[in-house]
């Protein structure tokens, strides 16, 4: 159990649709990281934020969009859904802004029908 | 465009014998390297890491060698035991940014 807890477990929607991704990270750990991992594709990192603040943006698409709040946990919002969103998501922390090893989540799979 | 590959998708070896892993990369400003080990349906574990400034870094079972020049790494598990039966992505940083760029894996059997 690395710590970071990701809700839900999956998720089934339809084209169109908005969903929104939960992640808390591990205790005392001020960064978190958003993760997509298509089908036989290696993790593409989307987003960091360091203590409620933006600090690196990977391949994220104008649809998706996150957030950290105050207590730290995040949030991975995707909205106007395609097949294509259809994927694993984690959520990753660590203690630093960079360069430290990152805890990830036991991920959120998402289905979009 | 994947600045870090991993070109062989799967590996198979006997139990106690060693397992190489590897991994290639294209970003010469590429500074800080880590492996990571993943489970079915559990988040990849990190296993491993090195900085550029090192040539390999030793931790238990597990070592890591970096070539600067060839823009290569590779992860040795010795003794190879069936518990390392996983899919294992390295993992690269540049020393100015926070982001992780991640090879596609390689799932590795050891056969007892």
């Amino acid at each position: 159990d690395s710590g970071v807890t990701q809700t839900p477990k999956h998720l089934i929607t339809a084209t169109g649709q908005r969903v929104t991704l939960r992640c808390s990270p591990r205790s005392g750990d001020l960064s978190v990281y958003w993760y997509q991992q298509s089908l036989d594709q290696g993790l593409q990192f989307l987003i960091q934020y360091y203590n409620g603040e933006e600090r690196a943006k990977g391949n994220i698409l104008e649809r998706f969009s996150a957030q950290q709040f105050p207590d730290l946990h995040s949030e991975l919002n995707l909205s106007s859904l395609e097949l294509g969103d259809s994927a694993l998501y984690f959520c990753a922390s660590s203690v630093g802004n960079r360069r430290y090893e990152q805890y990830f989540g036991p991920g959120t799979r998402l289905t979009v029908t | 465009d994947q600045q870090v590959k991993q070109n062989s998708p799967s590996l198979s070896v006997q139990e106690g014998r060693i397992s190489i892993l590897n991994c290639d990369y294209t970003n010469s400003m590429f500074d800080y390297f880590l492996w990571y080990k993943k489970y079915p349906a559990e988040g990849p574990t990190f296993l491993i890491s090195i900085s550029s400034i090192k040539d390999k870094n030793e931790d238990g079972r597990f070592t890591v060698f970096l070539n600067k020049s060839a823009k290569h790494l590779s992860l040795h598990i010795v003794p190879s035991q069936p518990g390392d039966s996983a899919v294992y992505f390295c993992a690269a940083s540049l020393n100015t940014g926070n982001q992780f760029y991640f090879g596609t894996g390689t799932s590795l059997t050891v056969i007892p």
